[in-house]
């Protein structure tokens, strides 16, 4: 069965208004986890590293003020996409590191469409 | 710097012709991981290989096999007797040694026809 969850798996909503996308670990505890974004036929590039208890870690070049992360239990964490716009549609994927080292598992993905 | 390359972005092949993809790497760090994903159009990323730096037995499993060279830095995925199920998106990644972070290459894209 799943081990990543996502929700919504897909959400559209209007220019300037505020979406959030949680992403729960069903299986085990993860103090870390990763979002990454994907444009229509592009690769996955990491946006940020989710961390339970502290703030999250952004890569180079993504806004922390409009990409707000929140580890709020060490089964989730959620994304908000804050006063979105169309240049912010795309796939998210938020990926939870297993109890291996350097298992990765991936949730569904969450398609956003801002118009 | 870490880097993947997946220097084919679209392969057309026919059903029942074997297909090779290609994936070669860049690290500085000697211990690392290096995966195989595929992305079917549904978009949910779907895992079919973990190696890691010091193992470079070459797999096979089922009509997949996995050609690691760590001399020539490459990462190679060869689909045996392909099938139109097999059309997909392909990933080669690699992990970084101290975050977990994957590194994805720009994705292959596997067309089968029938």
């Amino acid at each position: 069965g799943a081990v990543v969850s996502q929700h919504p798996s897909w959400v559209i909503c209007k220019s300037g208004t505020s979406v959030k996308i949680e992403c729960r670990s069903l299986d085990f505890q993860a103090t870390t986890m990763f979002w990454y974004r994907q444009f229509p036929k592009q690769s996955l590039m990491l946006m940020a590293t989710s961390n339970e208890g502290s703030k999250a870690t952004y890569e180079q070049g993504v806004e922390k003020d409009k990409f707000l992360i929140n580890h709020a239990s060490l089964t989730l964490s959620t994304l908000t996409v804050t006063s979105a716009h169309p240049e912010d549609s795309s796939f998210y994927i938020c990926s939870v590191p297993g109890p291996i080292s350097y298992e990765q598992y991936f949730g569904p993905g969450t398609r956003l469409t801002v118009t | 710097a870490q880097k993947v390359t997946q220097a084919q972005t679209e392969i057309s092949v026919v059903e029942k012709e074997d297909v090779t993809l290609d994936c070669v790497y860049e690290t500085r760090d000697t211990t690392y991981y290096l995966f195989w994903y595929k992305q079917p159009p549904s978009g949910e990323l779907v895992f079919l290989i973990r190696r890691n730096s010091f193992d470079e037995q070459n797999e096979i499993s089922g009509r997949y096999s996995w050609n690691f060279q760590k001399s020539t830095s490459s990462f190679n995925f060869t689909i045996t007797a392909s099938q139109v199920v097999d059309s997909a998106v392909y990933f080669c990644a690699l992990s970084d040694y101290n975050t977990d972070k994957l590194i994805f290459g720009t994705g292959t894209r596997l067309q089968v026809f029938p």
